[in-house]
């Protein structure tokens, strides 16, 4: 299995709804990202997961919450989203975060994104 | 600023011809990778040159490195309409437990039958 998957494909929220974004690999890939991306735009970095460790955030708004339950799993809670939240959310990872052994492991594998509207 | 910077920023070109685009960066780098993205997908990576080579080839895909411009260029021959998407160029951070890579702005490229 050599693919991220993402759920849902399409969210249409309120502002003060809670949801969650789902993504998944079986690849055993041990660095998990999410991106935001806007139309038109490069994806924008948010948050980094290192061996189911929080290793970066991007001072993203607390309204985005992260968590990985395990190294194959990437969830993105939402809570009192905005209107300028709507985006594409992208997830990707890689085998291992950074470089080892003086290799680099930087491919990223994306899954499709879940586009993301806010009313 | 933007670590990648491409351009052009929209290219169009009739079938069978050959897109070149252009990456530009700022800081040192390990590799630089170039990925494609069809519209409203997620991205692909495309192929990844290291900062000792010059030069890697990957099918239709020619990729050229010049760091002491900072700067890499992404050639497709033979253009398809399939090639229709947003090519990105990424850098990794050269803090190697980061993790991290910055995308450019991407370029465009539509490819008319």
């Amino acid at each position: 299995d050599t693919e991220v998957t993402q759920t849902p494909k399409h969210l249409v929220m309120g502002m003060t709804n809670k949801k969650s974004l789902k993504c998944e690999q079986h690849m055993g890939h041990r660095a998990m990202y999410w991106y935001k991306q806007k139309a038109k735009k490069p994806p924008e970095l948010m948050f980094v997961y290192s061996y189911e460790k929080l290793s970066i955030n991007e001072s993203v708004p607390s309204r985005f919450s992260p968590e990985c339950p395990n190294s194959s799993l990437l969830n993105l809670h939402l809570h009192a989203l905005q209107p300028e939240d709507s985006a594409l959310y992208l997830c990707a990872s890689t085998r291992v975060p950074g470089t080892s052994g003086g290799r680099s492991y930087n491919e990223q594998f994306f899954g499709p994104g879940t586009r993301l509207t806010v009313l | 600023s933007q670590q990648g910077e491409e351009d052009p920023q929209a290219l169009s070109i009739q079938e069978g011809e050959n897109a070149t685009m252009n990456c530009s960066y700022k800081t040192s780098i390990n590799n630089l990778q170039w990925y494609r993205q069809n519209s409203g997908r997620g991205l692909v990576h495309l192929i990844l040159i290291r900062s000792n080579e010059r030069e890697k080839h990957s099918g239709r895909l020619r990729v050229t490195l010049d760091t002491s411009k900072k700067s890499s260029s992404l050639l497709i021959t033979a253009s398809r309409a399939a090639d229709t998407a947003s090519y990105f160029c990424a850098t990794p951070s050269v803090n190697t437990n980061a993790g991290k890579s910055t995308f450019g702005d991407g370029t465009t490229l539509t490819v008319k039958p």
